[in-house]
């Protein structure tokens, strides 16, 4: 196992355009989480999926925001009608159970111009 | 708002030197991790303490849990400049989710 990947590294898009973003977690880790991190601070978190099942959503996750975990193996992040104010880095992390920790994957680094 | 406030916001020392670094909230945690983040990179999992005055040690790096379970803190005997990087707590209160602190920078000059 490789680890949790995220793809893809960098994305530089237009004012207004939808992005979607991906994430394979390890493969035996049932729980995802997506976080957002602006430079110099820690993570925010965004949502939870336990297996396929959305668990817990952040009100930072606005109805532009949706994420989906089918068949609970990968997921996605897509974000419509992006905003300047949407430009940080997203991370993905898995974990088997919440005592044991999260490991993260690279993120994805989002600049909205 | 942040749940976690960590301290120093920065940090910037010599080769050989130790430093603390804090995690302070009003909120009990019923467990309190701590990561380290590269630049351009994920956050790195270094402990995790679940028990109120528990201490772990890390080669270097020395972790305490607070008695109340409200904070915590890391400290680096003779720093490296391997140790560079952002340090991150985080705290978990729901079961669900980690709630990550505010950071602390450290540089580590040869």
């Amino acid at each position: 196992d490789t680890g949790v990947s995220q793809n893809p590294r960098h994305k530089i898009t237009k004012r207004g355009q939808n992005v979607t973003f991906r994430c394979d977690p390890i493969s035996e880790h049932n729980r995802l989480y997506w976080y957002r991190q602006t430079l110099g601070q820690g993570p925010e978190f965004l949502t939870y999926f336990q297996n396929e099942a959305q668990l817990e959503k952040s009100r930072l996750l606005s109805d532009r925001f949706s994420a989906e975990r089918p068949k609970g193996s990968f997921s996605t992040l897509e974000i419509q009608r992006t905003e300047q104010g949407d430009s940080a880095m997203y991370l993905c992390a898995s974990s088997p159970g919440q005592t044991y920790g999260y490991t993260f994957g690279s993120g994805t680094r989002l600049t909205v111009v | 708002t942040q749940l976690l406030e960590q301290s120093p916001q920065f940090l910037s020392i010599q080769e050989g030197e130790n430093l603390t670094v804090y995690c302070n909230s009003s909120s009990v945690f019923s467990s309190l991790q701590w990561y380290r983040q590269e630049p351009g990179e994920g956050p790195v999992l270094l402990v995790t303490v679940v028990t109120g005055g528990e201490v772990k040690k890390l080669k270097r790096l020395t972790f305490q849990f607070g008695d109340a379970r409200k904070d915590s803190s890391l400290h680096i005997t003779a720093a490296q400049p391997g140790d560079t990087g952002l340090y991150l707590c985080a705290g978990d209160r729901t079961g669900n989710q980690f709630y990550f602190g505010t950071g602390t920078s450290l540089t580590v000059i040869p």
